[in-house]
């Protein structure tokens, strides 16, 4: 079946540091890949997203880019804010015919952006 | 719009106890899915539904059931509370073509 395997946490960085998050999948078909943040107490927010190989998410400074090569969508961002600490879950979908559209999810990785 | 809405956002169960969760939307969503959040497993699928009256199982689906009978509610029923099932849980709505499910703000339930 389908999984997701991105970092784990916790990652702890300071302000205006560089960010990866390193994440890889396997699925059967032709996935469409996510990046969902959970900022503290919320609900999952769409951060980007790619829908097919070598498709490039970007979205608030956060890129990531679908490399079927590989199986990988790492998110990355040049520059962190304070305001980017939430919890970041990477995730699939399978798109062919007759599919639920569910998601499938890595476990998430916690980052703390520090002053 | 209230996008999806969970109801309600806290509870605490004895084992044992029933209760229901409630999903809404407005946002003409075909799709609806209950997740489940645990510490370190990330997300996990619940059961799902396709429209209106249908309903079908996800990936942890035993002690729960769930119902949809009109398109903007989904509700998640547990008939019998275990400690097991303490947890997160999330309502999701999606619309083919659109690649992005809305999530509700979530239900923090506890099982004693």
């Amino acid at each position: 079946g389908d999984s997701v395997t991105q970092m784990e946490g916790p990652v702890t960085l300071s302000e205006e540091a560089f960010l990866t998050i390193n994440c890889t999948y396997t699925a059967t078909g032709y996935p469409s890949l996510f990046w969902y943040v959970q900022y503290p107490g919320e609900g999952l927010q769409l951060l980007l997203k790619a829908t097919k190989a070598d498709d490039k998410g970007s979205n608030k400074g956060f890129e990531a880019t679908y490399r079927k090569e590989t199986t990988s969508f790492h998110l990355e961002k040049g520059s962190v804010q304070v305001s980017d600490s939430a919890v970041y879950f990477c995730a699939l979908s399978e798109s062919s015919g007759g599919s639920n559209y569910k998601l499938t999810f890595g476990k998430g990785t916690l980052l703390t952006v520090n002053p | 719009n209230a996008g999806v809405t969970q109801t309600p956002k806290f509870r605490v169960l004895k084992t044992g106890q029933s209760m229901t969760l409630l999903c809404a939307q407005d946002m003409n969503h075909e799709y609806m899915y209950w997740y489940r959040q645990d510490p370190g497993m990330g997300l996990r699928l619940i059961h799902y539904s396709v429209g209106e009256g249908t309903t079908a199982k996800g990936e942890v689906p035993d002690g729960y059931n769930v119902s949809r009978l009109k398109k903007q509610n989904f509700l998640l029923g547990l008939e019998s509370a275990a400690p097991s099932q303490t947890s997160v849980y999330f309502c999701a709505g999606y619309t083919p073509g659109t690649y992005e499910q809305y999530f509700g703000p979530g239900t923090r339930l506890t099982v004693t």
